[in-house]
């Protein structure tokens, strides 16, 4: 069964930092997102993208985030100057041809 | 903005039972559903999706219900088995490509 693959399973990072977490998408996928979830709340979007470009971003997604494709496979999710209300795990997920996605089995991002 | 939430938070039902999970959510102008499982530790693995101009769809053992004049989704899981075991989200759609989730209610199978 294809999957949506993310390294690291868990980043730990100083505050200040910045961190690029990584995912590879279902390989015949044309739409990424990257999603996040802190801890006891809801899961949230962040952006999505689709050739080769941000296709919608959340309120959240501001100047501090960024995502690239950087070759064919891999999908990114860079934070900048990362900050302790950043913890979170981190979803991405991709799809094909239908509305609804294939997640990832997160990136647990922890800012000391 | 808008909001998706679960009326119970967990839920426990025996093996064999038949399970309940309910959703409000508040935009009218919603299209999409999707009901999400999330097991420990794995990220939210699809089940199930209807659109607004369906009241019911089934699949194997589930069944999403949306009633929209009260803006109400819920999925019903026939015959529970342990493995059902996990945090069920509701997700709703009516904007371009996100997806508002609820805040998830945890189901546990009681052998």
């Amino acid at each position: 069964e294809p999957e949506v693959t993310q390294t690291p399973s868990h980043q730990v990072t100083q505050m200040g930092q910045e961190v690029i977490l990584r995912c590879v998408p279902i390989s015949n996928h044309l739409y990424f997102y990257w999603y996040r979830q802190i801890l006891g709340q809801k899961v949230e979007f962040l952006v999505s993208f689709y050739n080769n470009e941000i296709s919608e971003k959340s309120e959240i997604f501001d100047d501090q985030f960024s995502v690239e494709r950087p070759d064919g496979s891999n999908f990114t999710l860079k934070i900048r100057s990362t900050k302790l209300e950043d913890s979170a795990m981190y979803f991405c997920a991709s799809s094909g041809d239908t509305r609804w996605a294939f997640f990832g089995q997160g990136t647990r991002l922890t800012v000391v | 903005g808008e909001s998706v939430g679960l009326h119970l938070p967990t839920l426990s039902v025996q093996e064999g039972d038949n399970s309940i999970i309910n959703c409000a959510y508040s935009n009218s102008a919603s299209d999409y559903f999707i009901w999400y499982k999330q097991e420990s530790g794995k990220g939210p693995q699809f089940i199930i999706d209807i659109r607004s101009n369906m009241d019911k769809r089934q699949g194997q053992r589930v069944t999403v219900l949306l009633n929209k004049t009260v803006k109400h989704l819920s999925l019903q899981i026939a015959a529970t088995q342990p493995g059902d075991s996990a945090v069920y989200f509701c997700a709703e759609n009516y904007t371009g490509n996100q997806f508002y989730f609820g805040t998830g209610t945890s189901l546990t199978v009681i052998p």
